[in-house]
């Protein structure tokens, strides 16, 4: 296991309201990156957090927001959801420019 | 294009054989390469870096041609646990974000 924890396992939502899901990173590391992963598809980056500031974006739009706190876990919020948020949302913590290590993830249903 | 690709497979092969993943990138600059595992509804985990010299774990050899921005995967004497989907990585040289390809499925029977 890589110390990587992240809640809840599983959620349901209804198009239009709003998520948070939750990250706590591995004893040691200082940052958070969040990907999301659509059925059958790899992993598209979010954004990383880095000592609780945001450290780069992917081409996801504002209304996925993200939390460092100072123990670095680490919050994702989605609002307004869509039926195409469907997804398996990863988080994985490291030390800058290291290897990243995934949480188990949170599969999140948008009917 | 995409700016990781790869066959998604399924690549269906016996125990015992050898199997071979390609994919290609398109960020020419591009410096920081990796095979991740993942393992049907879990996270993905590191495999292996991919080094430009090749680099051979076990049963695993790993390469990259830069010059027509492919890496590869081998994988000889296949177990019934190499089963999984295989994804290739490339990190951005910030050190920021991990672009994944879709991944290559795998399936090796008895």
């Amino acid at each position: 296991e890589t110390g990587v924890t992240q809640s809840p396992t599983h959620l349901i939502k209804t198009r239009g309201q709003q998520v948070t899901l939750r990250c706590s990173s591995q004893s040691g590391h200082n940052t958070v990156s969040w990907y999301q992963q659509a059925l059958g598809q790899g992993p598209q980056f979010i954004f990383q957090y880095y000592r609780e500031e945001e450290n780069g974006r992917g081409n996801f739009p504002p209304r996925f927001s993200g939390l460092q706190f100072p123990n670095y876990s680490s919050e994702l919020n989605v609002n307004a959801l869509e039926l195409d948020d469907s997804a398996l949302y990863l988080c994985a913590s490291s030390q800058p420019r290291n290897e990243q290590f995934f949480g188990p993830g949170t599969r999140l249903t948008v009917l | 294009r995409k700016e990781v690709e790869q066959d998604p497979g399924p690549f269906n092969v016996p125990e015992g054989a050898t199997v071979a993943f390609n994919c290609t990138y398109s960020n020419s600059a591009s410096q920081s390469f990796f095979w991740y595992r993942q393992d049907c509804r879990k996270e993905p985990k590191l495999l292996m870096s991919v080094y430009s010299s090749g680099n051979e774990d076990g049963r695993f050899t790993a390469q990259l041609n830069r010059a027509s921005q492919y890496i590869s995967l081998l994988i000889r004497d296949s177990k019934l646990s190499d089963s999984a989907t295989y994804l290739c990585v490339v990190r951005n040289n910030a050190g920021n974000m991990l672009t994944f390809g879709g991944g290559t499925r795998l399936m090796v029977k008895p």
